[in-house]
């Protein structure tokens, strides 16, 4: 079975320093790998995803992730945080084989002190 | 366009009543998901509908839940005799087809209280 794993449960990070979520995915073949943000009281947003190709992938909000597969990883980065960047950050794979259903890791609540 | 809709935004029952959960879909979208936000469970997968074929309810946790679609658009997820265990946001998300790689939009939520 499909299984995702964020290992970091809070970050926090200043204001225009740079920021890395780790997400490991276990799965036997080339898994589709998403990146979602859910803002207090709202729905998941889409930050990016991965499905073939180029291993580094951008996204909105200046975000981009690098899929690893020597290491089964699809890490979220970007340069520069804003505070506006206060979140909750969901890595997510999904594939064909077992349904399209998204498997959610725990999450990695990121806090942005000024 | 609209986005994924979710009525009510929160819902407050007592245990052992039945409540409705309903999802509007983006137009066009012939793909539809239910999924669940808990504390102690995080986000899990419930059932998911695509065009006229059989639903897929391989995540609905017990007998108690079920869901239908109705005209391939709205649907409604029933959650039979709640238990104070139900209480979590229920999402929903719509993509345009069943592919893996289509993206998923999720509606607000709903939050629901068993007491």
């Amino acid at each position: 079975a499909q299984s995702v794993t964020q290992p970091d449960i809070h970050i926090t990070v200043s204001e225009g320093a740079s920021l890395e979520l780790r997400c490991n995915y276990s799965y036997g073949a080339t898994p589709y790998l998403f990146w979602y943000v859910q803002s207090p009281g709202q729905g998941l947003q889409l930050l990016l995803k991965y499905f073939s190709g180029d291993t580094l992938v951008q996204g909105i909000k200046g975000f981009e992730a690098e899929f690893k597969r020597s290491q089964s990883s699809f890490n979220l980065r970007k340069p520069s945080v804003h505070w506006s960047d206060a979140a909750e950050y969901f890595c997510a794979v999904s594939n064909m084989e077992y349904g399209n259903k998204l498997v959610f890791g725990a999450g990695t609540i990121l806090r942005v002190k000024s | 366009g609209a986005g994924v809709s979710q009525s009510p935004s929160n819902k407050v029952t007592e245990k052992g009543k039945d409540v409705e959960l309903r999802c509007d879909p983006i137009s066009g979208h012939t793909a539809l998901y239910w999924y669940r936000q808990s504390l102690g469970q995080g986000l899990e997968f419930l059932i998911y509908f695509q065009g006229n074929s059989a639903p897929d309810k391989s995540g609905l946790p017990s007998d108690r839940f079920s869901a239908e679609r109705t005209g391939g658009s709205v649907s409604t997820l029933t959650i039979q005799r709640t238990q104070q265990e139900d209480s979590a946001v229920y999402l929903c998300a719509s993509s345009l087809g069943l592919r893996s790689q289509e993206t998923q939009y999720f509606g607000p939520g709903t939050r629901l209280l068993v007491l």
